[in-house]
């Protein structure tokens, strides 16, 4: 069975700086998919990035990337110019090769709390 | 862009009664996923449907059951409820067709057992 692995249950950062997510997994798969997860105070799970493990290239959405590094399994989180809004608790997640049919879901790791101070 | 609808947002259910979630996925989504979430903790998977069928079954408990209709929604079906079952409520769904696509979550579903 697949694990994930988040080992800051908290962190802060200052408006403007950047903070760094950890997260580690582990599988013996070697097709998978790796994604980041936000949930605010309202709870709602808000897709922040997604990464294909066959993907050298690590992902990026405006503010946020990801430096992935399959051999170490590791799939960490960057937040660059850290807003405000970026308050909330972050989960890592992963999913298997699902080529083959099926509904294979997400494995989620425990979660980091990031705090933004002003 | 239409995105999964979950019903009721809120629901207030007394001990040992039933309570019934509804989900819509996304249009063309083929599978269809429910997940719970108690306070302060990760979402644990519980069932999960493709085109229609069982697909894979979570820590879902023996009094809840779950099933997918003829038009892809969903509901899952909790009966005698535990002041334990209190919590968020998750639907989310995906296009499998395409290996790993990407899974996308409802606003959710609070559920409160008193």
């Amino acid at each position: 069975a697949q694990t994930v692995t988040q080992s800051q249950p908290e962190m802060s950062v200052q408006e403007a700086e950047t903070v760094t997510l950890s997260c580690t997994y582990d599988t013996s798969e070697s097709d998978y998919y790796l994604f980041w997860y936000k949930q605010p105070p309202s709870r709602q799970m808000i897709l922040v990035i997604r990464q294909e493990a066959y993907k050298q290239q690590n992902a990026t959405e405006n503010r946020f990337s990801v430096n992935f590094q399959k051999a170490a399994k590791s799939f960490s989180l960057k937040i660059s110019d850290s807003q405000l809004g970026d308050a909330a608790m972050y989960f890592c997640a992963y999913r298997g090769d699902t080529s083959g049919g099926g509904a294979d879901g997400l494995t989620f790791g425990k979660g980091t709390h990031l705090i933004i101070q002003p | 862009a239409a995105g999964v609808i979950q019903s009721p947002r809120h629901l207030i259910k007394e001990k040992r009664e039933t309570a019934t979630l509804k989900c819509y996925p996304i249009p063309r989504h083929d599978t269809v996923y429910w997940y719970q979430q108690g306070p302060g903790q990760d979402p644990q998977f519980l069932i999960s449907f493709y085109e229609k069928m069982q697909s894979d079954k979570g820590s879902i408990p023996d009094r809840f059951s779950a099933q997918q209709f003829s038009d892809y929604h969903s509901e899952l079906n909790m009966s005698s409820l535990e002041l334990g079952d209190s919590a968020l409520y998750f639907c989310a769904s995906s296009w499998d067709r395409v290996s790993g696509n990407t899974i996308y979550f409802g606003e959710g579903s609070w559920l409160t057992v008193v």
